[in-house]
């Protein structure tokens, strides 16, 4: 089957670091896409990762790795608007997104 | 317009009654997409169409349709509403289907079912 794994909730200080990780597996691969959603708002795109390795991107950086079915998604430097879910998806073969349930960020100060 | 419009916004719906979730993209995209988002659990995906005039089934199909009469426009039908579809409903487009598939999403209905 197909299936997206990732914590449940994080909690992390003002101006630290924080990885939050997403296992997959997917029938096929096609991508793995990280959306932030701010409560009652709509998804919005972060990041996308198709080859191994790390995508730098601002204070965000997202890592893949195809052969571990693994990827994680780094936030340096944290501020309160950070605080969010995060939303792992894989592209299986026909190219639909299979979504994980997300993982609520708490940032305290 | 610019990007995903979604109306309603939120809805309250008596069990047994039709209604119609509308959602229209001006961003020209190819492929668009209804989910639902239920506490603890992921998008699941409910229709899609890749292109106007096709449409698909996601994971959870049952009681909802959809149609795509043009490239804009992508309404999704509850038929008889259950409060089992109490639920967040998102729409989203993508310029392809068939490659990198960023989704682009609507602000959200909100229903609530009785």
């Amino acid at each position: 089957g197909q299936n997206i794994d990732q914590p449940t909730e994080m909690t992390a200080t003002e101006g630290a670091i924080v990885q939050i990780n997403c296992t997959y597996q997917t029938s096929g691969f096609n991508g793995l896409f990280w959306y932030q959603q701010h409560a009652g708002e709509a998804p919005t795109f972060l990041s996308y990762n198709v080859l191994d390795g790390l995508e730098e991107k601002g204070r965000f950086s997202s890592f893949l790795s195809r052969s571990k079915g693994y990827s994680y998604l780094l936030l340096k430097e944290l501020q309160m608007k950070d605080s969010a879910s995060y939303l792992c998806a894989a592209g299986d073969s026909n190219y639909q997104l299979i979504w994980g349930a997300g993982t609520k960020l708490i940032i305290k100060p | 317009i610019a990007g995903i419009t979604q109306a309603p916004t939120s809805q309250i719906l008596a069990a047994g009654r039709r209604m119609t979730l509308r959602c229209t993209q001006d961003m020209r995209h190819n492929a668009m997409y209804w989910y639902r988002q239920d506490l603890g659990l992921g998008l699941r995906l409910i229709h899609y169409s890749n292109t106007a005039g096709t449409t698909g089934k996601g994971e959870v199909p049952d009681g909802y349709s959809v149609s795509r009469a043009n490239t804009d426009d992508f309404p999704l039908t509850l038929a008889s509403a259950v409060p089992s579809q109490t639920s967040v409903y998102f729409c989203a487009s993508s310029d392809s289907s068939e490659s990198y598939n960023e989704q682009f999403f609507g602000p959200g209905t909100r229903l609530t079912v009785l």
